[in-house]
Protein backbone atom coordinates (compact mmCIF):
# COMPACT_ATOMS: atom_id res chain seq x y z
CA UNK A 1 0.00 0.00 0.00
CA UNK A 2 1.57 2.99 -0.96
CA UNK A 3 0.92 6.06 1.55
CA UNK A 4 1.75 9.89 1.53
CA UNK A 5 2.66 11.60 4.86
CA UNK A 6 1.74 15.25 4.74
CA UNK A 7 3.19 17.74 7.09
CA UNK A 8 1.90 20.05 9.00
CA UNK A 9 -1.57 18.89 9.42
CA UNK A 10 -2.56 22.14 10.58
CA UNK A 11 -0.97 25.61 9.67
CA UNK A 12 -2.38 28.96 10.97
CA UNK A 13 0.19 32.09 9.81
CA UNK A 14 -0.43 35.77 9.27
CA UNK A 15 -0.61 37.43 5.71
CA UNK A 16 2.12 38.21 3.85
CA UNK A 17 4.64 35.36 5.50
CA UNK A 18 5.77 32.62 3.66
CA UNK A 19 5.14 28.23 4.16
CA UNK A 20 6.02 25.38 2.95
CA UNK A 21 3.79 22.10 3.09
CA UNK A 22 5.45 19.03 2.39
CA UNK A 23 4.33 15.41 1.25
CA UNK A 24 6.31 12.33 1.74
CA UNK A 25 6.25 8.87 0.62
CA UNK A 26 8.97 5.80 0.67
CA UNK A 27 6.95 5.16 -2.41
CA UNK A 28 8.21 6.46 -5.81
CA UNK A 29 5.13 8.24 -7.96
CA UNK A 30 4.44 8.30 -11.17
CA UNK A 31 3.14 11.85 -11.09
CA UNK A 32 2.03 13.83 -8.23
CA UNK A 33 -0.34 16.55 -7.87
CA UNK A 34 -1.77 18.93 -5.55
CA UNK A 35 -5.33 19.62 -4.78
CA UNK A 36 -6.71 22.63 -3.00
CA UNK A 37 -10.38 22.21 -0.63
CA UNK A 38 -12.41 24.94 0.18
CA UNK A 39 -15.44 24.19 3.15
CA UNK A 40 -18.62 23.30 1.66
CA UNK A 41 -16.88 22.35 -2.26
CA UNK A 42 -14.98 19.43 -3.73
CA UNK A 43 -10.99 19.61 -4.12
CA UNK A 44 -9.59 21.59 -7.35
CA UNK A 45 -6.90 20.40 -8.86
CA UNK A 46 -3.87 22.74 -9.20
CA UNK A 47 -0.82 20.82 -10.38
CA UNK A 48 0.18 17.91 -11.91
CA UNK A 49 4.11 17.26 -11.44
CA UNK A 50 5.38 14.31 -13.18
CA UNK A 51 9.51 14.69 -14.03
CA UNK A 52 11.61 14.25 -10.75
CA UNK A 53 13.39 17.65 -9.95
CA UNK A 54 10.83 19.46 -11.96
CA UNK A 55 9.64 22.44 -10.54
CA UNK A 56 6.15 24.52 -11.37
CA UNK A 57 4.76 28.29 -10.47
CA UNK A 58 1.41 29.08 -10.53
CA UNK A 59 1.57 32.56 -9.36
CA UNK A 60 2.43 32.82 -5.38
CA UNK A 61 2.58 29.19 -5.53
CA UNK A 62 5.76 26.89 -6.40
CA UNK A 63 5.35 23.23 -6.52
CA UNK A 64 8.54 20.73 -6.57
CA UNK A 65 8.46 17.18 -7.38
CA UNK A 66 11.89 15.24 -5.54
CA UNK A 67 14.32 13.99 -7.51
CA UNK A 68 13.19 10.30 -6.53
CA UNK A 69 9.64 11.21 -7.40
CA UNK A 70 8.71 10.08 -3.99
CA UNK A 71 8.51 13.78 -2.04
CA UNK A 72 6.79 17.05 -3.30
CA UNK A 73 6.87 20.56 -1.66
CA UNK A 74 4.31 23.45 -1.92
CA UNK A 75 5.97 26.95 -1.35
CA UNK A 76 3.29 29.91 -1.09
CA UNK A 77 5.00 33.58 -0.61
CA UNK A 78 3.24 36.44 0.57
CA UNK A 79 0.33 34.47 1.57
CA UNK A 80 -3.47 35.97 1.69
CA UNK A 81 -6.26 35.02 3.28
CA UNK A 82 -7.56 34.10 -0.01
CA UNK A 83 -5.23 30.87 0.48
CA UNK A 84 -7.11 29.41 3.24
CA UNK A 85 -8.42 26.46 3.17
CA UNK A 86 -7.52 22.16 2.73
CA UNK A 87 -4.12 21.62 0.61
CA UNK A 88 -4.23 17.79 -0.65
CA UNK A 89 -1.26 15.89 -2.54
CA UNK A 90 -2.12 12.77 -4.15
CA UNK A 91 -0.19 10.31 -5.97
CA UNK A 92 -0.59 8.03 -8.73
CA UNK A 93 1.93 4.59 -9.03
CA UNK A 94 2.97 3.27 -12.35
CA UNK A 95 0.68 1.47 -14.61
CA UNK A 96 -1.87 2.70 -11.43
CA UNK A 97 -5.31 4.01 -12.34
CA UNK A 98 -5.85 5.18 -8.66
CA UNK A 99 -4.71 8.72 -6.62
CA UNK A 100 -3.44 7.48 -3.61
CA UNK A 101 -4.21 11.09 -1.15
CA UNK A 102 -2.13 12.42 1.64
CA UNK A 103 -4.25 13.56 5.02
CA UNK A 104 -3.81 17.22 4.02
CA UNK A 105 -2.61 20.49 5.74
CA UNK A 106 -5.23 22.64 6.80
CA UNK A 107 -4.28 26.32 5.71
CA UNK A 108 -5.40 29.27 7.70
CA UNK A 109 -3.73 33.09 6.75
CA UNK A 110 -4.92 35.56 9.52
CA UNK A 111 -5.49 38.80 7.81
CA UNK B 1 -23.40 24.53 -14.61
CA UNK B 2 -20.76 22.14 -13.08
CA UNK B 3 -19.60 19.51 -14.44
CA UNK B 4 -19.47 16.93 -11.64
CA UNK B 5 -23.08 17.43 -9.82
CA UNK B 6 -23.71 15.73 -6.46
CA UNK B 7 -27.35 14.99 -4.48
CA UNK B 8 -28.27 15.43 -2.75
CA UNK B 9 -26.01 17.60 -0.78
CA UNK B 10 -27.10 16.79 2.56
CA UNK B 11 -28.47 14.19 4.17
CA UNK B 12 -29.76 12.52 7.35
CA UNK B 13 -31.03 9.44 8.06
CA UNK B 14 -31.11 6.59 10.36
CA UNK B 15 -29.63 3.44 11.15
CA UNK B 16 -30.77 0.50 9.20
CA UNK B 17 -31.88 2.42 6.52
CA UNK B 18 -30.96 2.13 2.49
CA UNK B 19 -29.91 5.36 0.82
CA UNK B 20 -28.83 6.63 -2.62
CA UNK B 21 -25.96 9.08 -3.49
CA UNK B 22 -25.83 10.10 -6.90
CA UNK B 23 -23.40 11.58 -9.36
CA UNK B 24 -23.63 12.89 -12.87
CA UNK B 25 -21.44 14.19 -15.22
CA UNK B 26 -21.35 16.59 -18.11
CA UNK B 27 -17.78 16.22 -19.19
CA UNK B 28 -17.72 13.09 -21.14
CA UNK B 29 -15.49 11.30 -19.01
CA UNK B 30 -15.44 7.51 -18.87
CA UNK B 31 -13.90 7.15 -15.52
CA UNK B 32 -15.58 7.63 -12.70
CA UNK B 33 -15.33 7.21 -8.72
CA UNK B 34 -16.51 7.22 -5.05
CA UNK B 35 -14.86 8.86 -2.12
CA UNK B 36 -15.39 9.43 1.35
CA UNK B 37 -13.41 12.09 3.34
CA UNK B 38 -13.74 11.57 7.05
CA UNK B 39 -11.40 14.31 9.15
CA UNK B 40 -7.96 13.45 9.94
CA UNK B 41 -8.30 10.42 7.47
CA UNK B 42 -8.35 12.04 3.84
CA UNK B 43 -10.00 10.98 1.15
CA UNK B 44 -10.59 7.33 1.10
CA UNK B 45 -11.80 5.34 -2.76
CA UNK B 46 -14.77 3.19 -2.08
CA UNK B 47 -15.56 2.26 -5.67
CA UNK B 48 -14.34 3.36 -9.15
CA UNK B 49 -15.94 2.60 -12.53
CA UNK B 50 -13.47 2.64 -16.08
CA UNK B 51 -16.76 2.35 -18.13
CA UNK B 52 -20.51 1.35 -17.46
CA UNK B 53 -19.65 -1.98 -17.58
CA UNK B 54 -16.23 -1.99 -15.56
CA UNK B 55 -16.82 -1.41 -11.63
CA UNK B 56 -14.11 -2.03 -9.15
CA UNK B 57 -13.83 -2.47 -5.28
CA UNK B 58 -11.35 0.22 -4.20
CA UNK B 59 -10.01 1.05 -0.72
CA UNK B 60 -13.33 0.58 1.94
CA UNK B 61 -15.94 -1.12 -0.08
CA UNK B 62 -17.44 -3.18 2.60
CA UNK B 63 -21.29 -1.71 3.49
CA UNK B 64 -21.10 -0.01 -0.12
CA UNK B 65 -22.65 -0.73 -3.67
CA UNK B 66 -22.42 1.11 -6.32
CA UNK B 67 -24.26 1.36 -9.56
CA UNK B 68 -23.27 2.61 -13.25
CA UNK B 69 -26.47 3.39 -14.99
CA UNK B 70 -24.84 5.50 -18.06
CA UNK B 71 -21.51 6.90 -18.72
CA UNK B 72 -22.31 9.96 -17.24
CA UNK B 73 -23.98 8.70 -13.82
CA UNK B 74 -22.59 6.69 -11.49
CA UNK B 75 -24.77 5.98 -7.78
CA UNK B 76 -23.95 4.82 -4.31
CA UNK B 77 -26.04 3.04 -1.78
CA UNK B 78 -25.43 1.89 1.47
CA UNK B 79 -27.48 -0.79 1.93
CA UNK B 80 -28.15 -0.47 5.67
CA UNK B 81 -26.68 2.89 6.67
CA UNK B 82 -24.48 2.72 10.20
CA UNK B 83 -23.18 5.66 12.22
CA UNK B 84 -19.99 5.35 11.46
CA UNK B 85 -21.05 5.70 7.47
CA UNK B 86 -21.18 9.33 8.51
CA UNK B 87 -18.74 11.35 6.21
CA UNK B 88 -18.32 13.53 3.14
CA UNK B 89 -19.12 12.01 0.39
CA UNK B 90 -17.84 12.84 -3.24
CA UNK B 91 -17.53 11.82 -6.38
CA UNK B 92 -15.06 12.25 -9.25
CA UNK B 93 -14.15 11.78 -12.85
CA UNK B 94 -11.14 11.69 -15.00
CA UNK B 95 -9.99 11.17 -18.35
CA UNK B 96 -8.82 7.69 -20.20
CA UNK B 97 -5.26 8.49 -18.51
CA UNK B 98 -7.19 8.52 -15.02
CA UNK B 99 -4.59 10.85 -13.31
CA UNK B 100 -5.99 14.54 -13.08
CA UNK B 101 -9.54 13.83 -11.30
CA UNK B 102 -12.57 16.33 -11.31
CA UNK B 103 -14.76 16.44 -7.85
CA UNK B 104 -18.09 17.25 -7.74
CA UNK B 105 -19.13 19.24 -4.38
CA UNK B 106 -19.33 16.69 -2.29
CA UNK B 107 -22.69 15.36 0.08
CA UNK B 108 -22.40 15.20 4.12
CA UNK B 109 -24.39 12.23 5.36
CA UNK B 110 -25.44 12.19 8.79
CA UNK B 111 -26.29 8.31 10.24
CA UNK B 112 -28.00 8.15 13.29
Amino acid sequence: TQLLEQSPQFLSIQEGENLTVYCNSSSVFSSLQWYRQEPGEGPVLLVTVVTGGEVKKLKRLTFQFGDARKDSSLHITAAQPGDTGLYLCAGAGAGSYQLTFGKGTKLSVIP
Amino acid sequence: DADVTQTPRNRITKTGKRIMLECSQTKGHDRMYWYRQDPGLGLRLIYYSFDVKDINKGEISDGYSVSRQAQAKFSLSLESAIPNQTALYFCATSDVLGETQYFGPGTRLLVL
